[in-house]
């Protein structure tokens, strides 16, 4: 069993449609993340929060808009979407405190589908 | 700058051992991880070896890195078809909050 929880599992949403992904984790991480992964292929990084602010955006395109409420719950907000956005978007967490071994863990992913 | 580099299959036979390799670009990487997906799922983080060590055993696994080389490879000792996943290299990046992951070795183990 993972300890990031990401809901829900599976959305289908049309490309006017507003959503949201959540993620949580009671690990104590002070860093949270969001990837986008295409099938067959690595994660690709799009946000990182730490101690619960933005530190990295990926150059990644408005629609999609992060949100922090606190240290354990990260919120993915999506909004007109486009078919391409279509994939499996995965939360992972991590210790945050800078140097030193900090393994990231995921959540099992929500596979997104823009119709 | 930062790259990893994966060969994208391996076929095994279950009951052999599977050997995964890894080759990375960036010298001042001080944890290499190796993380498994199964289908569906999310990145199941197996093990981690930090650079001044050579070789890192846990159960079946055995890490071996070659830092001269920039070489990392995960044997998988006795593989059953449970393994049958994607294995991703991945290492920390410069920047304390990125890690940069390899493109993913698919794993088949035949019956």
């Amino acid at each position: 069993d993972t300890e990031v929880t990401q809901t829900p599992k599976h959305l289908v949403m049309g490309m006017t449609n507003k959503k949201s992904l959540k993620c949580e984790q009671h690990m104590g991480h002070r860093a949270m993340y969001w990837y986008k992964q295409k099938a067959k292929k690595p994660p690709e990084l799009m946000f990182v929060y730490s101690y619960e602010k933005l530190s990295i955006n990926e150059s990644v395109p408005s629609r999609f808009s992060p949100e922090c409420p606190n240290s354990s719950l990260l919120n993915l907000h999506l909004h007109a979407l486009q078919p391409e956005d279509s994939a499996l978007y995965l939360c992972a967490s991590s210790q945050g405190q800078g140097q030193g071994n900090q393994p990231q863990h995921f959540g099992d992913g929500t596979r997104l589908s823009i119709l | 700058g930062e790259d990893v580099e994966q060969s994208l299959f391996l076929s095994v036979r279950e009951g052999d051992s599977s050997v995964i390799n890894c080759t990375y670009t960036d010298s001042s990487s001080t944890y290499l991880y190796w993380y498994k997906q199964e289908p569906g799922a999310g990145l199941q983080l197996l093990t981690y070896i930090f650079s001044n060590m050579d070789m890192k055993q846990d159960q079946r696994l055995t890490v071996l890195l070659n830092k001269k080389d920039k070489h990392l490879s995960l044997r998988i000792a006795d593989t059953q078809t449970g393994d049958s996943a994607i294995y991703f290299c991945a290492e920390k990046g410069t920047s304390y909050d990125k890690v940069i992951f390899g493109p993913g070795t698919s794993l088949s183990v035949i019956p």
